[in-house]
């Protein structure tokens, strides 16, 4: 079992709606929670961190988290064609190093 | 602009030849990392200094080496490169638990 998962993709959603990433984790003491957005050729940007149970939001983006469910996710609101991007989930392992998923590739078509 | 410098940003190199990938950060960061990018794989961390004077080995070491010269700087040494090392290569920077990673913009090696 990989420490991070995702759906790879790719996750195709028509502009305005909601896209929804999924992430899942093995380590259950792992305390912080990544999304990075990485364009094609670009390096990741972090969008979004979240630690505490529930729902954190940012403007259009929302990360929640479920500790108990091991889940970690993303919506992104009102999708744009610039969100079009690989979003990649990443745990940390203590030390402050971080595990990645293997990313999932979003494109929204207008 | 403040962040994390990575150089060069393409390389080609052939068979057994080295070469050291240089990246610095100017955030007063800590913790610096090197991961290395292959399609379908995700991220993977090669190695990493938590602080200035200390480095260890990530999931996939092999074939490299690393020096912490100094807060600012760490570089990534392939001694003998090997087509299996062509990858693209992220140097990141972490301030802490709490502010995730800064990237580098990225050196996409080829060893042919």
């Amino acid at each position: 079992q990989k420490e991070v998962e995702q759906n790879s993709g790719p996750l195709s959603v028509p502009e305005g709606a909601i896209a929804s990433l999924n992430c899942t984790y093995s380590d259950r003491g792992s305390q912080s929670f990544f999304w990075y957005r990485q364009y094609s050729g670009k390096s990741p940007e972090l969008i979004m961190f979240i630690y505490s149970n529930g729902d954190k939001e940012d403007g259009r983006f929302t990360a929640q988290l479920n500790k108990a469910s091991q889940y970690v996710s993303l919506l992104i609101r009102d999708s744009q064609p610039s969100d079009s991007a690989t979003y990649l989930c990443a745990v940390n392992k203590g030390a402050q190093k971080l595990v990645f998923g293997q990313g999932t590739r979003l494109t929204i078509n207008p | 602009n403040a962040g994390v410098t990575q150089t060069p940003k393409f390389q080609v190199l052939k068979t057994g030849q080295s070469m050291t990938l240089q990246c610095a950060q100017d955030m007063n960061h800590n913790s610096m990392y090197w991961y290395r990018q292959d399609p379908g794989m995700g991220l993977r961390l090669i190695y990493y200094s938590a602080s200035e004077g200390t480095t260890d080995k990530g999931e996939v070491p092999n074939g490299y080496n690393v020096s912490r010269l100094n807060k600012r700087e760490f570089s990534l040494r392939l001694e003998s490169a090997a087509p299996s090392q062509t990858s693209v290569y992220f140097c990141a920077s972490s301030g802490g638990t709490l502010h995730g990673y800064t990237f580098g913009s990225g050196t996409r090696l080829t060893v042919v």
